[in-house]
């Protein structure tokens, strides 16, 4: 069964540095998500993604963080120069975009500690 | 703004005793509800999706629900492998089709024991 895959399952950083966390979506979909969720916390929404264009994205998504499609399979999250509370899992969606509302399916997230 | 409500935060639960998730909701138009399953340290896991009031779905021990202000998530006979965190979310229909957010609940966390 086509599965999202990320990778690297855990990414330790220093604060301030660069991350960049990756995502391999199901193939034939073609919206693309980005959530996060600090321990203890809701599942919250960063941005989606359709035809190389941001639809929508939240308060949290501010300009420190970028998406990018950068081949045929791959989707990335961008932290630019990383906080302490930017500590979280960050699970990565893709659905399909057919029907009134599609279902969107996680990958098993990345964890990313700031230290 | 949208907003999603679980109940209880945790339940423990027998082998074998049955019992009900609440997931309660404010939504402008509701037009489906998700069921996830999350084990810890992983992403969600696609349970169900409902797109109206009076619509069932089930799946070996799971049964949801969904009336106009709330949905359940029916479990029945469980087993210490139903132990998980169990998440509803709403979509915020700006776009028809894909690319709407979801709206996560707290969730609930139930322990199955022997």
């Amino acid at each position: 069964e086509p599965e999202v895959t990320q990778t690297p399952s855990h990414q330790v950083t220093q604060m301030g540095q660069e991350v960049i966390l990756r995502c391999v979506p199901i193939s034939n979909h073609l919206y693309f998500y980005w959530y996060r969720q600090i321990l203890g916390q809701k599942v919250e929404f960063l941005v989606s993604f359709y035809n190389n264009e941001i639809s929508e994205k939240s308060e949290i998504f501010d300009d420190q963080f970028s998406v990018e499609r950068p081949d045929g399979s791959n989707f990335t999250l961008k932290i630019r120069s990383t906080k302490l509370e930017d500590s979280a899992m960050y699970f990565c969606a893709s659905s399909t975009g057919t029907g009134a509302v599609d279902t969107q399916y996680f990958g098993p997230g990345t964890r990313l500690t700031v230290l | 703004e949208d907003q999603v409500t679980q109940s209880p935060e945790a339940l423990r639960l027998q082998e074998g005793e049955s019992s009900s998730l609440n997931c309660s909701y404010t939504v402008s138009g509701l037009r489906g509800l998700f069921w996830y399953r999350q084990d810890p340290g992983k992403g969600p896991e696609f349970l169900f999706t409902l797109y109206s009031a009076g619509e069932e779905k089930e799946k070996e021990r799971l049964k949801a629900t969904l009336t106009k202000k709330e949905s359940f998530l029916h479990i029945t006979a469980p087993k210490p492998e139903d132990s998980a965190t169990y998440l509803c979310a709403v979509p915020r229909l700006k776009y028809a089709g894909g690319g709407n957010k979801l709206t996560f609940g707290t969730g609930t966390q139930l322990k199955v024991e022997l």
